[in-house]
């Protein structure tokens, strides 16, 4: 079955940059999406087609794409980014799946 | 404001039913597909399912066919998520969150707020 692979943690200082990345054999022909989701809360779209920023997200929120390779970057990470982040893609038979999630600590 | 609420928490025993609910607001609920999802304790996201509630067409994960049922009422803008006998690994928060699937993008937003569901003798 079709996987996305992520880090397990990302630790990071305030004001710096995390980097957070996913990989799939898929992604090169699928669009990956992000979630940032709080403890205790629901996930929220952060980023959607590899890129674009949904209204409402900050924009030190931004999402690149390279070969099986997705990353999410947080610039400039503020404390209220502590969270776990997933990744998500489709595959070419209308199917549905996550990353492993990557919980994002700021130190 | 596009929304999805859901059910509140349920307490089950092994072996019994359970039928938890998801409804939609904001928007039209027939034009869009209503996806499932779960996060066990501690644990990431695995995508269950969705369904289309302009004709019912359903889709399930293979990690899930069979396990439960996926269903709508567009009457009243609500999916729901059916298990007909419990078991104590389904213990888990569910989600239900709307799908764009458009042109080859496919995205989940916004979601609900979860349904926590525990299963114990």
């Amino acid at each position: 079955s079709y996987e996305l692979t992520q880090p397990p943690s990302v630790s990071v200082s305030p004001g710096q940059t995390a980097r957070i990345t996913c990989s799939g054999d898929a992604l090169p022909k699928q669009y990956a999406y992000w979630y940032q989701q709080r403890p205790g809360q629901a996930p929220v779209l952060v980023i959607y087609k590899d890129s674009e920023r949904p209204s409402g997200i900050p924009e030190r929120f931004s999402g690149s794409s390279s070969g099986t390779t997705v990353t999410l970057t947080i610039s400039g990470v503020q404390a209220e980014d502590e969270a776990d982040y997933y990744c998500q893609s489709a595959d070419s038979n209308g199917t549905y799946v996550f990353g492993t999630g990557t919980k994002v600590t700021v130190l | 404001e596009v929304q999805l609420v859901q059910s509140g928490a349920e307490v089950k025993k092994p072996g019994e039913s359970l039928n938890i609910s998801c409804k939609g607001s904001g928007y039209s609920f027939t034009s869009y597909w209503i996806g499932w999802v779960r996060q066990m304790p501690g644990k990431g996201l695995e995508w269950m399912g969705i369904i289309y509630p302009g004709d019912s067409d359903t889709r399930y994960s293979p990690s899930f066919q069979g396990q439960v049922t996926i269903s709508a009422d567009k009457s009243i803008s609500t999916a729901y998520l059916q298990w007909s006998s419990l078991k104590a690994s389904d213990t888990a928060m569910y989600y239900c969150a709307r799908l764009t699937a458009v042109a080859g993008f496919h995205w989940f937003d916004p979601w609900g707020q979860g349904t926590l569901v525990t299963v114990s003798s």
